[in-house]
Parts: structure tokens; C-alpha cells; sequence
């Protein structure tokens, strides 16, 4: 059974904090890791991939893999109140499956 | 550009009737094509994946099927749904290891 594992949440952060976001997966093979942001009601949007050990960054956006421990995090940095959203992790299996996790939600007080 | 469109954005339908939902993808070939279902307050669950014309793989026995008779249209069937069928269905693509993009979506309420 592939797995991807993640905090339900609600993570509460104050706006301008940085958020924190977890998620581990079961199968050491994949290479290939995605976060999605999904508003209430929305289909979800691409924010960041990953696929090589150590960190990624885009905007304030940071992305880390570290596959011997498999996990993967991401990190927003000066959260916004419209950051609000659940965030998805996603890892590629085999026969380019991608598996979701059941997502952390995000809350940013203003 | 790459676009992907799906259809309708609501529904809602009594048990036992039929269901067919759209997708189809603009501006690529031979697209890796996804039905996607996601229940009220959870996670996204992998239905049905297509790497070809007329190749289909499901990934959850239940009572739903797929096509892709084109290259860039997928199509989610029932002949009778089911209560339990409720739900937001998502049809992505991609191309390779990247990263899949969504359609907006369909909200299905069975009734």
C-alpha cells in the first residue's frame, strides 16, 4: 500500500510567521515530490516539485527532500491571510501514479 | 499554452441514473490523463489513469468506468450511480514525471 502521511491540521500561524508543513511517505523508490495548494471549493494548484535531496526555494516558497528519512516539508515564509488553503503532498509512484496525502490545513490570522 | 477543460462544474443526480463527465486537454499530445475523486473533507483518490488511446487502468473496483477515445478527451462513466458516488471529481494530465495540472473541476451530488 503506498502511503503518503501528513498532519490534518489546522496549523494556525500568525501573519508574517513561517508555516511549517510536513509529510512522509512510504515507498524509498520515488523520486518525484509535489505540494499542492487547494482553496475551499477549488481544484488544486501546483506550487512546488522537488526532486533531488535538499531544498528548493521559490519566492517564499521552500520545498525540502530528504529521502533516506523520507519525508518532504515545505515551508512559506511571511504567511499571508490568503495562504489560507489545505496543502496537499504528492509523490509519484510507479506508472507515473501520483498519490495524494489527505492534506494539512492552513489558517494565517491576520 | 496547455489548457484543460471539464464539464459540467454541478451536477446532481438520483440514484440508479447514468453519469458521464467530460475532459479534454488543449495545446499537448499524448497527454497521461487522471480521474481523480475527492470526498467531502479528504484526500485526493487516484480512480483511473490513461498513458494511451483506449488504455485504461483503474485503481479502485466500484461501479465507475473510463475512456479516451482521443488522444486529449478522457471520459468518466456510470450506468447507475450510487449515494457513495457523491463527490468532487478532478481529471488532470501530464506529460512524464511532472507535475500534473487539474481541471476545475466537477461537484457531483447523487441523490
Amino acid at each position: 500500500q503506498k502511503e503518503v502521511e501528513q498532519n490534518s491540521g489546522p496549523l494556525s500561524v500568525p501573519e508574517g510567521a513561517i508555516a511549517s508543513l510536513n509529510c512522509t511517505y512510504s515507498d524509498r523508490g520515488s523520486q518525484s515530490f509535489f505540494w499542492y495548494r487547494q482553496y475551499s471549493g477549488k481544484s488544486p494548484e501546483l506550487i512546488m516539485s522537488i526532486y533531488s535531496n535538499g531544498d528548493k526555494e521559490d519566492g517564499r516558497f521552500t520545498a525540502q527532500l530528504n529521502k533516506a528519512s523520507q519525508y518532504v516539508s515545505l515551508l512559506i515564509r511571511d504567511s499571508q491571510p490568503s495562504d489560507s488553503a489545505t496543502y496537499l503532498c504528492a509523490v509519484i509512484y510507479s506508472s507515473y501514479k501520483l498519490i495524494f496525502g489527505s492534506g494539512t490545513r492552513l489558517l494565517v490570522r491576520p | 499554452s496547455q489548457t484543460i477543460h471539464q464539464w459540467p462544474a454541478t451536477l446532481v443526480q438520483p440514484v440508479g441514473s447514468p453519469l458521464s463527465l467530460e475532459c479534454t486537454v488543449e495545446g499537448t499530445s499524448n497527454p497521461n490523463l487522471y480521474w481523480y475523486r475527492q470526498a467531502a473533507g479528504r484526500g485526493l483518490q487516484l480512480l483511473f489513469y490513461s498513458v494511451g488511446i483506449g488504455q485504461i487502468s483503474s485503481e479502485v473496483p466500484q461501479n465507475l468506468s473510463a475512456s479516451r477515445p482521443q488522444d486529449r478527451q478522457f471520459i468518466l462513466s456510470s450506468k447507475k450511480l450510487l449515494l457513495s458516488d457523491s463527490g468532487f471529481y478532478l481529471c488532470a494530465w501530464s506529460i512524464a514525471e511532472n507535475g500534473y495540472t487539474f481541471g476545475s473541476g466537477t461537484r457531483l451530488t447523487v441523490v
